[in-house]
């Protein structure tokens, strides 16, 4: 199975910090990778899809990159609504795998 | 706007199946533009794939289970099902179904998700 791994595992940072995350697979799998946010209690969101397409309603501050085995995911400005955490997800082969997650947590 | 909604017993008891159905509306399951997960979160920790069906009826499944998971799907009903066999406690989570468009890479459409728990 593919195994991807995210960095960091959780950060604290700021309202209106640019944050970074990176999701890094065991082997090449194109652009075949899904970026999802989750909230306490909530099913995951979609925010990314084939790796850089950002899902309708998402709002902009959010931009991912990345093809073959290194990916990113960015937020431009930290909003409170954004402590939540994060799952790369690929769907390259099967059996689809997740990230473990990070966290985004307020400094 | 498609919803989906899962729904089962909350509590199965060891060496037992456990059945899940997930209801569609605003939707249809059988049409060929998705294809249908589940996906499932133990408590605290991170998510992982348990298989998927296609409107045609092909499953593709998560080989950790060891063959202990069937999918199905109920067109008519517009219902996919999940079974898990031979449960123990580490099958305890949340259990998510999920839709996926065909040609995308992302599940955009979520279930609340419900908790099974596995005890005697």
């Amino acid at each position: 199975a593919i195994q991807l791994t995210q960095s960091p595992s959780s950060l604290s940072a700021s309202v209106g910090d640019r944050v970074t995350i990176s999701c890094r697979a065991s082997q090449g799998i194109s652009s075949a990778l899904a970026w999802y946010q989750q909230k306490p209690g909530r099913s995951p969101k979609l925010l990314i899809y084939d790796a850089s397409s950002l899902e309708t309603g998402v709002p902009s501050r959010f931009s991912a990159s990345g093809y073959g085995t290194e990916f990113t995911l960015t937020i431009s400005s930290l909003q409170p609504e954004d402590f939540a955490t994060y799952y790369c997800q690929q769907f390259n082969s099967y059996p689809q795998t997740f990230g473990q997650g990070t966290k985004v947590e307020i400094k | 706007q498609v919803q989906l909604q899962e729904s089962g017993p909350g509590l199965v008891k060891p060496s037992q199946t456990l059945s899940l159905t997930c209801s569609v509306s605003g939707g249809s399951t059988g049409s060929g533009d998705s294809y249908w997960a589940w996906i499932r979160q133990p408590p605290g920790g991170g998510l992982e794939w348990l298989g998927h069906i296609y409107y045609s009826g092909s499953t593709y499944y998560n080989s950790s289970l060891e063959n202990r998971v069937t999918i199905s799907a109920d067109s008519s009903k517009k219902q996919i099902s999940l079974k898990l066999g031979s449960v123990t406690a580490a099958d305890t989570a949340i259990y998510y179904c999920a839709r996926c468009l065909m040609g995308y890479s992302g599940y955009d459409r979520w279930g609340q998700g419900t908790l099974v728990i596995v005890s005697s």
